[in-house]
Formats: C-alpha cells, structure tokens, sequence
C-alpha cells in the first residue's frame, strides 16, 4: 500500500519567512514523489517532481530516503505563493502507476 | 494543445436525471483518469484507462459509469446518484500508466457536480 502524510493542514508564514511544507510517506518500493498546487479557482498543477531535481518559483524539494520525507521548501514566502499544496506518490498498483495524494496543505502568507 | 479540458463547467441534477461528464486532452497521452475531489480534501482516484481500457476501478458505485471512445476522450455516465455524490470531479491524463516510473498527471479544471 502507499499512502502520504502531510501533517499541517494549515501553515501561515509572514511574508519574507522561510517555508517548509511537510511531507512522509510510506511505499515498499521506489516511489516517485511530486508536489502539486492548486492556487485559488484555478486547476491542479504541478510544481515539482523529484527526479527532476529543479527549483521552481523558488520551491526545491529533496527525497530522503531515509526518512521517507519529501519536504517542500522556500527561504522567503511571496503572498503570491499563498495556495493549497498536495505531496502526491506515484507507485504501482495492480500493475499499474497510481498516484496517492496527501490531505494537503494550506499555505497562508501574511502581507 | 496541452491542456485537458472538461465539460461542463458546472452540473445540478436531480437524483433521477442521467448526466455525463466530458474529457478531452490533444496530448497523446495513453492513460486518463477520473477523480472525484471533494472540498478541502485531496483527489481521491475512481477510474483509470489505458489504452483505452478500463484499468483500475476503485470500487465506485455503478452509478457511476465511464467510458473512453477513443484515446482522447473520457467520459462519465451518471446515473440515479445521490447528493453525497456531490463534489467536483476531476480528469486527468499521463502519458503512460502502464510503464514504471514517473507518471506526471495533466489535470482539468474540473465538473463541480451539485445533486439535489
């Protein structure tokens, strides 16, 4: 089975402030990890992948294997990063990939 | 074009009414998949073709039906649901879901189906 984590349902930063959005996960495989956003009344999207390696709109993200985490950081929030995140797997099932999405995270910047 | 559209925007229907959602995408993806989302909580997975082919079904109600007449399209049948069924129904297409590995998924922007 494979299921994501992400503990905070709500995160409010200063504007300016470091970012971290949490996320674990448990796969008995290789997973595949992603961070999707879903700004306000528009479609979900993808911000970042983890094979890429890539920062986007300043997000970088690590797997850690080890503890089976995927954070998603920023040093300094913009109030335009303000948005609903989702860490998301991508693994097999019944032979097919599968992707398992987080509860998510509300990410508020205050002006 | 490398968007996935649906159609329509919204839905209000009555539990008696038969509706169908639509799903388009030009991408040449294989896979397409339907999610149900309901508010403040993550996509949850109902059905996924590839290659045209029912693939995964997540135990839904047979009230709820799909179809995908070509690699395309993807469509859901709605039939006899309940106002439970409420939420907004998302599509989505990957280029390949059968093929280990990264499976980025292109979504819609969603059918927000109300039933009364």
């Amino acid at each position: 089975a494979q299921r994501v984590t992400q503990p905070e349902k709500l995160l409010s930063v200063f504007k300016g402030a470091p970012v971290e959005l949490k996320c674990n996960y448990s796969y008995s495989g290789s997973p595949e990890l992603f961070w999707y956003v879903q700004y306000s009344r528009q479609r979900l999207q993808l911000l970042l992948r983890h094979i890429s390696r890539e920062s986007i709109k300043g997000f970088t993200a690590d797997l850690n294997k080890g503890e089976t985490s995927f954070h998603l950081k920023k040093p300094f929030a913009q109030e335009e990063d303000s948005a609903m995140y989702y860490c998301a797997l991508s693994g097999r099932h019944q032979g097919y990939q599968k992707v398992t999405f987080g509860i998510g995270t509300k990410l508020q910047v205050i002006p | 074009d490398t968007e996935v559209t649906q159609t329509p925007k919204h839905l209000v229907m009555g539990m008696t009414n038969k509706k169908s959602l639509k799903c388009e995408q030009h991408m040449g993806h294989r896979a397409m998949y339907w999610y149900k989302q309901k508010a403040k909580k993550p996509p949850e997975l109902m059905f996924v073709y590839s290659y045209e082919k029912l693939s995964i079904n997540e135990s839904v109600p047979s009230r709820f039906s799909p179809e995908c007449p070509n690699s395309s399209l993807l469509n859901l049948h709605l039939h006899a649901l309940q106002p439970e069924d409420s939420a907004l129904y998302l599509c989505a297409s990957s280029q390949d879901a059968v093929r280990e590995g990264p499976n980025e998924q292109f979504f819609g922007p969603g059918t927000r189906l109300t039933v009364l």
